[in-house]
Formats: C-alpha cells, structure tokens, sequence
C-alpha cells in the first residue's frame, strides 16, 4: 500500500515556482522517497529522489523535512509541458518495490 | 541512457485468447524489473516484481496463473496476460533498475484492449 497522501489537484502560473506536498508520517529510516511525474498515457517519468538532505538537479529541488514525514517538490520556474500527474513515493525495502498513491495532477496556466 | 521500451504499444485482442508484452532495457542490464497496471484516471498498481533468472514475486490479489511473467535474460521481462477478458484491458507499464542506481525508469507502456 502507498505510504504517502498528496493533494489531488493543483494549478500554477507558468513561470512561477510550484510547489508540491508530500506527506508520509510512517516512513521508516532507510526508506527513501521519490518523485516522479506522468504525462497523460506515457510511462513515468523519473524526477529526484532523496533520503534526509536536500536535493536539487536539473528538473527539481526537493525539500524533506527534519522529521521525514513530509516533504516538497519544487518546479522552480514551470511551463507548459510540467503540466503533468506528479506522485510522491516511498520506496520499500527490501525489494524496492513502488507502491503508487493517487498523486497530484498540477496544471500549469498560461 | 537508461531507456526502456516495450513492444507492442498497443494492442486489441478477442476475449479468451493470450497476449504477450515484451519490455526490454535497450541500454542497461535490468537485474529486477517491474510490472503495473493502470486504469483510466487511476494510479498505477504494481502487479508483480521479477528478478533475472528467478520466478516473479506477485502482489496480494494479482493471479499468476492468469499473469505471467518470464525474465530470462537481463534485457527482457515478458507479460502475458491468458485467456483475456475484457475487465483486463488497461495500460500495462513495466519499469527496470539495477544496482546501485535506485530509481525505477519505466518503460513507455502498453495499451491492450480486449474485445
């Protein structure tokens, strides 16, 4: 079962920074979280991933918090094509396995 | 790099016969790979894990008879979804990774729709 809840639905202007919550209160220890994205009818697609630390790349800055139950993904500056449904998850030891929430589908508006 | 297809993309099938799906790392050595099922306007649920050389590890709820899995090489997990029926038709998606790198990458996904 997902250990994460996300909000179902979200809007952005294009250009402004989105921001995306994650909660998962139950995460364990060595378990990481991460993001991905799904344009409709296309496979997802792989954004960041982090343990304790910040992280940032190319796509994304995730934000988890001290505690580790929550976390954020931030799209600094969004356009059109991250209009997208985002899923926050987190992985389970031992098998790695991906356990999908319901997400949360951002529109990004012109 | 880590790019992973899957073959057919679409697929339309009669009630009652099999259908094969194929999902290939083109560029990677896939040492466990996943299989999902995604219906309209819902997540994704993960069906089954499959790991090179050994049998498929099934969720809760998932039929293995109905559902199966080969992954004999390092490059190629195989779905075959027997004796289809329509309540089977969705969007199969299948993922890889290997160590150490973490992350799943997914494969491009597979429409089957049966009559």
């Amino acid at each position: 079962d997902a250990k994460t809840t996300q909000p179902t639905s979200m809007d952005c202007a294009e250009g402004r920074a989105a921001n995306l919550p994650c909660n998962h209160s139950t995460i364990s220890g060595n378990e990481y979280v991460y993001w991905y994205r799904q344009i409709h009818s296309q496979g997802p697609q792989y954004i960041i991933h982090g343990l304790k630390n910040n992280e940032t790349n190319e796509m994304a800055s995730l934000i988890i918090t001290e505690d580790r139950k929550s976390s954020t993904l931030i799209l600094p500056h969004a356009t059109l094509r991250d209009t997208a449904v985002y899923y926050c998850i987190v992985r389970v030891a031992p098998g790695n396995q991906f356990y999908f929430g319901t997400g949360t589908s951002l529109t990004v508006i012109p | 790099g880590a790019v992973v297809s899957q073959h057919p993309s679409r697929v339309i099938c009669k009630s009652g016969t099999s259908v094969k799906i194929e999902c290939r790392s083109l560029d990677f050595q896939a040492t466990t790979m996943f299989w999902y099922r995604q219906f309209p306007k819902q997540s994704l649920m993960l069906m089954a894990t499959s790991n090179e050389g050994s049998k498929a590890t099934y969720e809760q709820g998932v039929e293995k008879d109905k559902f199966l899995i080969n992954h004999a090489s390092l490059t190629l997990s195989t779905l075959t979804v027997t004796s289809a029926h329509p309540e089977d038709s969705s969007f199969y998606i299948c993922s890889a990774s290997w160590p150490p790198r973490s992350e799943q990458f997914f494969g491009p996904g597979t429409r089957l729709t049966v009559l």
